[in-house]
């Protein structure tokens, strides 16, 4: 079945630093959404790339979807200790249904 | 609009007990979604549900099960529990945007099994 694979497990960084987690799919999706999970919290929606090579910017978070729709990464530019907590990706693959494959997720950790 | 809520939030159950959790989607909705978060497994698809029809279903045994009312309420069951079902259950509703869903989770029943 579709597997979604994400990468680094965990990241620790002093602030300030830059941060990027990568997302491999094994096939090939329709978007792809980004979460992000506070400690203790729920999972809140971040952004959907639907475009081939899209790029979009929220802020210091710049989201990028492969030319191939397999891949997606997302890079935190000059990171803060409010950009703490773990960052899902999630396939949607044809059909465009509610049905999402969600990678392992990626924790970060800011040292102040 | 309001978001996504779930009740309760936590449950304590016990080996063999069942358990009916309950999901509100946003308004306007008509697709939720169930997922299963564990530390081991992550986020697992469980099932999802759009019009009242179950449209789409993970990997999980026939223990958990699932409905939607037509206000768009979605509950799920969950019979026969065990110890590994202790897990945070999320929902999550869905909405078109621009011709693609967009998924808002609720803040989750944290379930625990003894």
């Amino acid at each position: 079945g579709q597997q979604v694979m994400q990468i680094p497990q965990y990241q620790h960084v002093q602030e300030g630093e830059d941060f990027t987690t990568y997302c491999n799919s094994s096939t090939t999706l329709s978007n792809i959404q980004w979460y992000k999970q506070r400690p203790g919290g729920h999972p809140v929606f971040l952004i959907q790339l639907v475009k081939s090579g899209e790029v979009k910017k929220q802020k210091r978070l710049t989201f990028q979807f492969g030319e191939a729709k397999k891949n997606s990464s997302l890079h935190i530019t000059a990171t803060q200790t409010t950009d703490v907590g773990t960052y899902f990706c999630a396939g949607q693959g044809s059909g465009n249904t509610g049905k999402l494959i969600f990678g392992q997720g990626t924790t970060l950790q800011v040292k102040p | 609009k309001a978001g996504v809520t779930q009740t309760p939030r936590y449950l304590i159950k016990t080996r063999g007990q069942q358990v009916t959790l309950s999901c509100s989607p946003i308004s306007g909705h008509r697709s939720v979604s169930w997922y299963q978060q564990t530390p081991g497994q992550g986020l697992q698809f469980l099932f999802e549900y759009f019009s009242e029809t179950q449209r789409n279903k993970g990997n999980f045994p026939g223990r958990f099960s699932g409905r939607q009312f037509s206000n768009s309420r979605s509950e799920m069951n969950v019979s026969t529990l065990e110890l590994g079902d202790s897990a945070l259950y999320l929902c999550a509703s869905s909405g078109l945007q621009g011709g693609n869903y967009e998924q808002y989770f609720g803040p989750g029943t944290r379930l625990t099994v003894t």
